[in-house]
């Protein structure tokens, strides 16, 4: 079975700055989506950023961008130029490549402030 | 209306009442998910429809029973309900995902949850 862990379940940074959430992972698949959602506090959970497994080459989205260490199940996110919007739960997710069911494995989240 | 939307926003019952959660989709998808969000854990799903089909139930009790009259539309019907049972839930749809072949990601997107609180 899948396993997903956010270790950092409260994080804060001052705006402008950059943070990096951690993830970590666990699984025998070889090809597999990671992702990193967000859910501000009106709660519509949205998707940040999504990185294929077989790709060697770290996803980018504006701000965004991942740190993905395959061999480590290790997959962080890194937001650059923090901005009050940003602030909001971050959600780890794993997905099966040949996909059954469309199931996403969570992590418990991480709250992220960010402060001006 | 564009999106997925989800009625009520908020919700509060007692363990013998019965209600429902609606869930709308928008977007012309054809798959749609509840899942269940408790404070400090991490999303769960609970059930799964394809195509109007429940293709998954993660182990659901029998207190909570879906239905899916077609792609647009997913109801969750609440029946004495437990006090652990107080969470966020929440609707997800997407494209369907091209089941029993290799499969492409399609995003799911989700909408803005029920608060359920049961007393």
């Amino acid at each position: 079975a899948q396993t997903v862990t956010q270790s950092q379940p409260e994080m804060s940074v001052q705006e402008a700055e950059t943070v990096t959430l951690s993830c970590t992972y666990d699984t025998s698949e070889n090809n597999y989506y990671l992702f990193w959602y967000k859910q501000p506090p009106s709660r519509q959970m949205i998707l940040v950023i999504r990185q294929e497994a077989y790709k060697q080459q770290n996803a980018t989205e504006n701000r965004f961008s991942v740190n993905f260490q395959k061999a480590a199940k290790s997959f962080s996110l890194k937001i650059s130029d923090s901005q009050l919007g940003d602030t909001a739960m971050y959600f780890c997710a794993f997905m099966k490549h040949y996909n059954q069911g469309g199931k996403l494995i969570f992590g418990q989240g991480t709250e992220l402030s960010v402060k001006p | 209306e564009t999106g997925v939307t989800q009625t009520p926003r908020h919700l509060v019952m007692g363990m013998t009442n019965k209600k429902s959660l609606k869930c709308e989709q928008h977007l012309g998808h054809n798959a749609m998910y509840w899942y269940k969000q408790s404070a400090k854990k991490p999303l769960e799903l609970m059930f799964v429809y394809s195509l109007e089909e429940r293709v998954e139930n993660n182990s659901v009790p029998s207190r909570f029973s879906p239905e899916c009259p077609n792609s647009s539309h997913l109801f969750l019907h609440l029946h004495t309900l437990q006090p652990e049972d107080s969470a966020l839930y929440l609707c997800a749809s997407s494209q369907d995902w091209n089941r029993g072949r290799v499969s492409s990601y399609n995003e799911q997107f989700f909408g803005p949850g029920t608060r359920l609180t049961v007393l």
